[in-house]
């Protein structure tokens, strides 16, 4: 079975400061993919980030950067410098060889002026 | 990127009453889509998996003759919420997914809100 742990439920931070997410994760698939999602207020899953189990390289995309961590299990996500905008829950998730994502309970994150 | 679209994007209802929300992909065949539910501040939970031209695959606890779900098409899956009651009332989010991209990506529709009064 799959699981996904975001053990942060809320995360309050003020404008500018660095922000990291934590992911962990647990599947028997050898082959698995690894998602980060941005849900804001109107509710749609913004997509964010992909990762296959076989590409452990971090990732920068402007001020969210990724690390994915086999050894660990883990593949957490860093704002930087947040915004308010930034302001949203975002969920971690897995999908394996079937395709069904598992996801995340979700962290909450608010970001203050 | 491809596009999933789901209509309605919000719906309010009367208890008893069956609600049919779509699932569509607009620039590729979606040979599985995948039903999600999503109560307030909670996470996404899957509640079934279509695959085109069979019957839908339920998880455990989602009462398949409440959740009909019909995927007759490579482009569209509807759910029928049917005889829907308050506590029915939720965000459901389809995905699609397709042979034709093996990168494991899924695809999100925007969600529909779902009221039961």
């Amino acid at each position: 079975a799959q699981k996904v742990t975001q053990a942060q439920t809320e995360i309050s931070v003020v404008e500018k400061e660095d922000v990291t997410l934590d992911c962990v994760y647990e599947t028997r698939d050898t082959t698995y993919y690894l998602f980060w999602y941005k849900q804001p207020p109107s509710g749609e899953l913004v997509f964010l980030i992909r990762r296959n189990s076989f590409d452990e390289q971090n990732e920068i995309s402007g001020r969210y950067s990724w690390n994915f961590q086999k050894s660990t299990s883990s593949f957490n996500f860093t704002i930087t410098a947040s915004q308010v905008v930034d302001s949203a829950v975002y969920f971690c998730a897995l999908s394996g060889d079937a395709g069904k994502s598992t996801f995340g309970d979700g962290t909450t994150l608010t970001v203050k002026p | 990127g491809a596009v999933v679209s789901q209509h309605p994007s919000w719906v309010i209802c009367k208890s008893g009453t069956s609600v049919k929300i779509e699932c569509r992909s607009l620039d590729f065949q979606a040979t599985t889509m995948f039903w999600y539910r999503q109560f307030p501040k909670q996470s996404l939970m899957l509640m079934a998996t279509s695959n085109e031209g069979s019957k839908a695959t339920y998880e455990q606890g989602v009462e398949k003759d409440k959740f009909l779900i019909n995927h007759a098409s490579l482009t569209l899956s509807t759910l029928t919420v049917t005889s829907a009651h308050p506590e029915d009332s939720s965000f459901y989010i389809c995905s699609a997914g397709t042979r034709e991209r093996n990168t494991g990506e899924l695809f999100f529709g925007e969600g529909s809100r779902l009221t039961v009064l």
